[in-house]
């Protein structure tokens, strides 16, 4: 139980283009979802939390308007980044959690989408 | 601040046994993670631990210590498959993952 998917799983695109990150939780209802980006050779940095229904909550240094982030239902969360540039360019990857899905505040996370922006 | 300290690399050799530590300040707590991560894929569970001591899972065991602010995962009888990076995350008060740079453990034969 508790499987988190993405998709793309990985994508190219041409700078000044927009991309679109799916996040979805397949077996369980995800109250939050987190969105990461990870650098090589670094460790993961939240970019922002949303809960079901409500705006996202970005961390420091993220621009919101340039990472767009939607939760519209418990089981989907997207992440657009608009106007892509290859520093854009890393590894994505969502994380989901819900008060019910084990007995400890577990995030379980999906597989990643790598990002190229050329 | 949060801070979350663990080292960069380790290296050990197959068969062996492998410590890795992990130092932690967070705003309150509410319980520290380990996440191993393959090079190219997301972080996949390990142990959680809320209270002291010593959780053990198999070839993994994690322990924590709250009053000291540390944990470690002890890695025995390693393979070569446990070449990865081990993630370690403490949980704050507002049951936010603070997280470690990862430590990159390198298994030699």
């Amino acid at each position: 139980g508790a499987v988190v998917s993405q998709h793309p799983s990985r994508v190219i695109c041409k700078s000044g283009t927009s991309v679109k990150i799916e996040c979805r939780s397949l077996d369980f209802q995800a109250t939050t979802m987190f969105w990461y980006r990870q650098f090589p050779k670094q460790s993961l940095m939240l970019m922002a939390t949303s809960n079901e229904g409500s705006k996202a909550t970005y961390e420091q240094g993220v621009e919101k308007d340039k990472f767009l982030i939607n939760h519209a239902s418990l089981t989907l969360s997207t992440l657009t980044v608009t106007s892509a540039h290859p520093e854009d360019s890393s590894f994505y990857i969502c994380s989901a959690s819900s008060p019910t899905s084990g007995s400890f505040p577990e995030q379980f996370f999906g597989p990643g989408t790598r990002l190229t922006v050329l | 601040g949060q801070n979350i300290d663990q080292p960069t690399e380790m290296t050990a050799t197959e068969g062996a046994i492998v410590q890795i530590n992990c130092t932690y300040q967070t705003s309150g707590f509410n319980g520290l993670f380990w996440y191993q991560q393959h090079a190219g894929e997301a972080p996949t569970f390990l142990s959680y631990n809320v209270l002291d001591g010593l959780e053990e899972k198999g070839r993994f065991s994690s322990f924590l210590s709250r009053s000291k602010g540390y944990s470690y995962l002890l890695l025995k009888e390693l393979q070569m498959k446990d070449s990865a990076s081990y993630l370690c995350a403490a949980l704050d008060s507002n049951y936010q993952l603070i997280w470690g740079a990862g430590t990159k453990l390198i298994i030699k034969p």
